[in-house]
Parts: C-alpha cells; structure tokens; sequence
C-alpha cells in the first residue's frame, strides 16, 4: 500500500518568514496530493491539491510543487501569518480505481508574532 | 451549520465498555468515511460507506469495531470491549459522489476523543 513520509514534524518561524514542509510518497501509481490543515479542536480542512499532471500550484499565499519522478511533493506558505499555525498534513491517493487517502504524519508549524 | 457533525465530541469510558459514536454528513453527500487519529499521526482510514452501502473496511477495523449507516444518512461507529489502545480522535468525513477519477472533496467534523481508562 501507499506509505507517506512528511518533515519536519514541528516547524517555527517568525511572522512574514515562508515555511516549507515536504513530503515523500511510496506508490507511483498515486496520482492526487491534497494538503489538509488542521487547526485544534477542528477537523483537517483541504487547503491545496495537485494533480500528478501538474508541476506547480498556487493559491494566493500558498503553494504546491510536485516531483514525480521523485515522487516527493511539498508545501509552501509564505508571509505566514500567526492564523497560519495549525497542524498540516500532506496526503496521496490513486484516482481512477477505488482506493483511500494515505497522510503524512503531520507537521506543526507555529508562527511567532 | 450545514457542515459535518459529530456526538459527543468527547468520551472516557473504562476499559471493556461499549461506545457508539454518531457522525450527521452534509445532507447531499453520498459518501461517508471513518478515520482514527492518535496523537502525532495523520488520520487512518477506517472504512467507507456509498450511501447505506459499507464498501470498504480496513485491516485497522477489527471484529471489536462496527459501522452502520443504516439509511444513508447519519452513521455509528461502536466499539465493543473498549481498550485502552482505542484511545485516539475518531474522524467522520463526507464527499459528493462522482467518477473515479475526479477527487470529491471529503469534508471532516471535529471528531469525537475517545479516552479508554
């Protein structure tokens, strides 16, 4: 089955700093990587995603790069922002064929004011 | 709020117990997954359900553990014989239905801590 490794596990910057948090996957055959953003008390909330067709997304402060070949995807988040610490999880799935999302392990990112 | 609800958002119970959790999906979604979180760790997939349908159950689901979502609306998850490794954050998701290769955003409720004493 799929296997996704994620680091750092804990992550602290300073306010307007970027973050960057990776993360590897096991199964070539996934071809769909969402982020998940889990603030305490909540449930994850999707954030970003990218498809296995795509080298690059962004959204406003956040970004997604995806290596295939390398099969490793990560995070991006600049001009963080002290709303921006919550926990985040990187995860992989196989379209096209009934199949579960895999997560990461996690990172916590914490923004100092 | 029309989204993901959970209940009771908190649960201690002694060891050898039963617990039954309930999770209400967004009303027009047709799909409905369990997860497991414990501390440190991203969640587990449990199982899922197509309507009242259970599609898929993972190795994680032990014979301890049922899930019922008897008219593809609301959904329990029960725990027989509660032990203290079940202590961990159960999630319930929801998602629309769509073809297979196109990813239907699974939304999560805040999930229910289950502390087994």
């Amino acid at each position: 089955g799929e296997n996704v490794e994620q680091h750092p596990s804990t992550l602290s910057v300073q306010e307007g700093d970027s973050a960057v948090i990776k993360c590897t996957y096991s199964d070539s055959a996934s071809n769909y990587f969402p982020w998940y953003k889990q603030e305490l008390g909540k449930g994850p909330q999707l954030i970003i995603d990218i498809r296995s067709n795509v080298g690059e997304k962004k959204d406003q402060r956040i970004a997604v790069t995806l290596n295939k070949t390398a099969k490793h995807f990560s995070l991006h988040i600049t001009e963080t922002q002290p709303e921006d610490s919550a926990v985040y999880f990187c995860a992989a799935i196989r379209l096209s064929g009934y199949s579960t999302l895999t997560f990461g392990k996690g990172t916590m990112l914490l923004v100092s004011p | 709020d029309t989204g993901v609800s959970q209940d009771p958002r908190h649960k201690i119970t002694k060891r050898g117990q039963n617990v039954t959790f309930r999770c209400d999906p967004i009303s027009e979604h047709n799909r409905l997954y369990w997860y497991r979180q414990t501390l440190g760790q991203g969640p587990e997939f449990l199982t899922y359900f197509q309507n009242e349908a259970q599609l898929e159950k993972s190795r994680l689901l032990s014979d301890r553990f049922s899930a019922e979502r008897p008219k593809g609306s609301f959904s329990t998850l029960e725990i027989q014989r509660t032990e203290q490794g079940d202590s961990a954050m159960y999630l319930c998701a929801s998602s629309p239905s769509g073809s297979l290769d196109v990813y239907n955003e699974q939304f999560f409720g805040p999930g229910t801590r289950l502390t087994v004493l």
